[in-house]
Protein backbone atom coordinates (compact mmCIF):
# COMPACT_ATOMS: atom_id res chain seq x y z
CA UNK A 1 0.00 0.00 0.00
CA UNK A 2 1.44 3.34 -1.10
CA UNK A 3 1.65 6.10 1.68
CA UNK A 4 2.83 9.33 1.86
CA UNK A 5 3.37 11.95 4.34
CA UNK A 6 4.50 15.67 4.23
CA UNK A 7 6.86 16.94 6.89
CA UNK A 8 7.99 20.78 7.50
CA UNK A 9 7.77 23.81 8.85
CA UNK A 10 4.31 25.10 9.86
CA UNK A 11 5.13 28.53 10.25
CA UNK A 12 7.29 30.71 7.31
CA UNK A 13 8.12 34.33 7.61
CA UNK A 14 7.29 36.34 4.60
CA UNK A 15 9.96 36.82 1.67
CA UNK A 16 11.56 33.62 3.58
CA UNK A 17 11.42 29.77 1.88
CA UNK A 18 9.01 27.46 2.53
CA UNK A 19 10.18 24.00 2.45
CA UNK A 20 8.66 21.04 2.82
CA UNK A 21 9.50 16.87 2.29
CA UNK A 22 7.25 14.28 0.97
CA UNK A 23 8.44 11.03 2.41
CA UNK A 24 7.16 8.11 0.05
CA UNK A 25 6.28 4.54 1.89
CA UNK A 26 5.14 1.16 -0.35
CA UNK A 27 6.41 2.75 -3.45
CA UNK A 28 9.69 3.19 -5.50
CA UNK A 29 10.42 7.15 -6.23
CA UNK A 30 11.98 6.20 -9.16
CA UNK A 31 9.03 4.68 -10.79
CA UNK A 32 6.80 7.16 -10.54
CA UNK A 33 5.98 11.41 -11.38
CA UNK A 34 5.37 13.03 -8.15
CA UNK A 35 3.46 16.19 -7.70
CA UNK A 36 2.62 18.74 -5.09
CA UNK A 37 -0.79 20.58 -4.64
CA UNK A 38 -1.83 23.20 -2.77
CA UNK A 39 -5.33 24.22 -1.02
CA UNK A 40 -5.55 27.75 1.02
CA UNK A 41 -8.77 27.39 3.59
CA UNK A 42 -12.20 27.14 1.89
CA UNK A 43 -11.02 27.34 -1.31
CA UNK A 44 -9.80 25.10 -4.22
CA UNK A 45 -6.97 23.05 -5.63
CA UNK A 46 -4.18 24.37 -6.94
CA UNK A 47 -2.08 22.57 -8.67
CA UNK A 48 1.76 23.43 -8.03
CA UNK A 49 4.03 21.16 -10.50
CA UNK A 50 5.24 17.25 -10.54
CA UNK A 51 8.45 15.56 -10.95
CA UNK A 52 9.61 13.06 -12.04
CA UNK A 53 13.53 11.21 -11.39
CA UNK A 54 14.55 10.88 -14.79
CA UNK A 55 12.99 14.01 -16.77
CA UNK A 56 12.47 17.89 -16.10
CA UNK A 57 10.06 18.61 -13.53
CA UNK A 58 6.59 20.94 -14.72
CA UNK A 59 5.81 23.75 -12.72
CA UNK A 60 2.59 25.90 -12.68
CA UNK A 61 3.35 28.71 -15.25
CA UNK A 62 2.09 31.17 -12.23
CA UNK A 63 4.46 29.97 -9.72
CA UNK A 64 7.27 28.42 -11.89
CA UNK A 65 9.54 31.64 -10.97
CA UNK A 66 9.55 30.78 -7.61
CA UNK A 67 9.77 26.96 -7.33
CA UNK A 68 11.74 23.75 -7.32
CA UNK A 69 11.40 20.62 -6.57
CA UNK A 70 13.98 17.77 -6.17
CA UNK A 71 13.88 14.27 -5.69
CA UNK A 72 16.02 11.84 -2.81
CA UNK A 73 16.24 8.36 -4.03
CA UNK A 74 18.14 7.31 -0.91
CA UNK A 75 15.64 8.52 1.25
CA UNK A 76 12.58 7.66 -1.37
CA UNK A 77 11.44 11.13 -0.80
CA UNK A 78 10.65 14.74 -3.16
CA UNK A 79 10.79 17.78 -1.92
CA UNK A 80 9.69 21.74 -2.17
CA UNK A 81 10.85 24.50 -2.35
CA UNK A 82 8.62 28.04 -2.55
CA UNK A 83 10.87 31.40 -2.29
CA UNK A 84 9.43 34.75 -1.62
CA UNK A 85 5.99 33.67 0.09
CA UNK A 86 3.65 35.96 1.20
CA UNK A 87 1.02 35.61 3.45
CA UNK A 88 -1.30 34.34 0.09
CA UNK A 89 1.09 31.34 -0.31
CA UNK A 90 -0.97 29.97 3.41
CA UNK A 91 -2.59 27.09 2.29
CA UNK A 92 -2.26 22.79 2.89
CA UNK A 93 0.10 21.43 1.31
CA UNK A 94 0.10 18.04 -0.07
CA UNK A 95 2.04 15.74 -2.22
CA UNK A 96 0.88 13.19 -4.55
CA UNK A 97 1.17 10.12 -6.42
CA UNK A 98 1.35 11.23 -10.79
CA UNK A 99 -0.04 8.05 -12.70
CA UNK A 100 0.97 8.69 -16.21
CA UNK A 101 0.99 12.33 -15.16
CA UNK A 102 -2.74 12.71 -15.57
CA UNK A 103 -3.88 12.22 -12.31
CA UNK A 104 -3.31 11.96 -8.97
CA UNK A 105 -3.19 9.21 -6.67
CA UNK A 106 -2.73 8.68 -3.75
CA UNK A 107 -2.48 11.82 -1.75
CA UNK A 108 -0.46 12.77 1.61
CA UNK A 109 -2.68 14.16 4.22
CA UNK A 110 -1.63 17.48 4.16
CA UNK A 111 0.21 19.72 6.28
CA UNK A 112 -0.60 23.19 6.88
CA UNK A 113 1.57 26.01 6.23
CA UNK A 114 1.17 29.48 7.20
CA UNK A 115 3.35 32.86 6.13
CA UNK A 116 3.08 35.21 9.15
CA UNK A 117 5.40 37.30 10.60
CA UNK B 1 -3.50 28.56 -16.66
CA UNK B 2 -6.99 29.13 -15.96
CA UNK B 3 -9.10 27.26 -13.79
CA UNK B 4 -11.67 24.89 -15.03
CA UNK B 5 -15.24 26.04 -14.25
CA UNK B 6 -17.50 23.90 -12.00
CA UNK B 7 -20.86 24.75 -10.41
CA UNK B 8 -20.24 26.25 -6.90
CA UNK B 9 -23.21 23.16 -5.16
CA UNK B 10 -25.40 20.80 -6.38
CA UNK B 11 -27.68 19.31 -4.40
CA UNK B 12 -29.97 16.17 -4.50
CA UNK B 13 -32.16 13.48 -2.69
CA UNK B 14 -30.68 10.26 -1.47
CA UNK B 15 -31.45 8.16 -4.35
CA UNK B 16 -31.02 10.65 -7.18
CA UNK B 17 -28.88 11.11 -9.27
CA UNK B 18 -26.86 14.58 -10.06
CA UNK B 19 -24.40 15.61 -12.49
CA UNK B 20 -21.68 17.67 -11.88
CA UNK B 21 -19.88 19.78 -15.02
CA UNK B 22 -16.36 20.84 -15.71
CA UNK B 23 -15.98 23.24 -18.83
CA UNK B 24 -12.62 24.28 -19.65
CA UNK B 25 -10.86 24.74 -23.19
CA UNK B 26 -9.59 22.86 -26.59
CA UNK B 27 -6.13 23.28 -24.56
CA UNK B 28 -7.18 21.06 -21.86
CA UNK B 29 -10.25 19.26 -21.51
CA UNK B 30 -11.07 19.42 -25.13
CA UNK B 31 -7.70 18.08 -26.20
CA UNK B 32 -6.79 15.01 -24.46
CA UNK B 33 -9.06 12.24 -22.99
CA UNK B 34 -7.12 13.15 -19.48
CA UNK B 35 -10.05 14.27 -17.28
CA UNK B 36 -10.11 12.99 -13.50
CA UNK B 37 -12.25 13.91 -10.61
CA UNK B 38 -11.28 14.10 -7.05
CA UNK B 39 -13.92 13.58 -3.99
CA UNK B 40 -12.88 15.80 -0.73
CA UNK B 41 -14.97 15.69 2.72
CA UNK B 42 -14.14 18.08 5.18
CA UNK B 43 -10.68 18.18 6.59
CA UNK B 44 -9.64 15.21 4.39
CA UNK B 45 -7.42 14.55 1.61
CA UNK B 46 -8.25 14.52 -1.71
CA UNK B 47 -9.77 10.66 -3.02
CA UNK B 48 -9.26 9.96 -6.95
CA UNK B 49 -12.93 8.75 -8.00
CA UNK B 50 -12.05 8.83 -11.87
CA UNK B 51 -9.78 9.13 -13.87
CA UNK B 52 -9.22 9.45 -18.12
CA UNK B 53 -12.43 10.68 -18.16
CA UNK B 54 -14.48 7.60 -17.23
CA UNK B 55 -12.58 5.00 -15.95
CA UNK B 56 -12.81 4.03 -11.76
CA UNK B 57 -9.92 3.35 -9.59
CA UNK B 58 -10.10 -0.43 -8.59
CA UNK B 59 -13.06 -0.77 -6.12
CA UNK B 60 -14.82 2.15 -6.58
CA UNK B 61 -18.68 2.26 -6.39
CA UNK B 62 -19.83 2.28 -10.19
CA UNK B 63 -22.54 5.05 -8.96
CA UNK B 64 -19.50 7.31 -10.18
CA UNK B 65 -18.93 7.73 -13.92
CA UNK B 66 -17.81 10.08 -16.03
CA UNK B 67 -17.91 11.52 -19.25
CA UNK B 68 -16.88 14.21 -22.11
CA UNK B 69 -18.18 16.22 -24.73
CA UNK B 70 -16.26 18.79 -26.31
CA UNK B 71 -14.75 21.09 -24.00
CA UNK B 72 -17.18 19.91 -20.78
CA UNK B 73 -16.78 16.94 -18.38
CA UNK B 74 -19.02 15.68 -16.18
CA UNK B 75 -19.50 13.48 -13.22
CA UNK B 76 -22.69 11.21 -12.62
CA UNK B 77 -23.20 10.37 -9.17
CA UNK B 78 -26.72 7.87 -8.95
CA UNK B 79 -28.41 6.74 -6.12
CA UNK B 80 -26.89 9.40 -4.15
CA UNK B 81 -25.96 8.65 -0.37
CA UNK B 82 -25.39 10.56 2.23
CA UNK B 83 -21.56 9.54 2.41
CA UNK B 84 -21.58 11.42 -1.06
CA UNK B 85 -21.68 14.98 0.77
CA UNK B 86 -18.70 16.40 -0.03
CA UNK B 87 -17.05 18.95 -2.23
CA UNK B 88 -15.96 17.33 -5.72
CA UNK B 89 -12.83 18.80 -8.17
CA UNK B 90 -12.04 18.07 -11.76
CA UNK B 91 -8.67 18.11 -12.99
CA UNK B 92 -7.34 18.22 -16.72
CA UNK B 93 -4.15 17.13 -18.57
CA UNK B 94 -3.60 20.69 -20.51
CA UNK B 95 -1.47 21.43 -23.67
CA UNK B 96 1.46 22.80 -21.54
CA UNK B 97 1.89 19.49 -20.00
CA UNK B 98 0.72 20.68 -16.74
CA UNK B 99 -2.34 19.91 -14.48
CA UNK B 100 -5.61 21.91 -13.98
CA UNK B 101 -8.03 22.02 -11.67
CA UNK B 102 -11.62 22.90 -11.14
CA UNK B 103 -13.02 25.40 -8.48
CA UNK B 104 -14.50 22.77 -6.68
CA UNK B 105 -18.42 21.66 -6.72
CA UNK B 106 -19.91 21.18 -3.27
CA UNK B 107 -22.56 18.31 -3.36
CA UNK B 108 -25.15 18.35 -0.55
CA UNK B 109 -27.67 15.36 -0.08
CA UNK B 110 -30.71 17.11 0.88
Amino acid sequence: QVQLQESGPGLVKPSETLSLTCTVSGSSISSYYWSWIRQPAGRGLEWIGRIYLRGSPNYNPSLKSRVTMSVDTSKNQFSLKLRSVTAADTAVYYCSRDVGSTHSTPWGQGTLVTVSS
Amino acid sequence: QSALTQPASVSGSPGQSITISCTGSSSDVGGYNYVSWYQQHPGKAPKLMIFDVNKRPSGLSNRFSGSKSDNTASLTISGLQAEDEADYYCSSYTSSRTLVFGGGTKVTVL
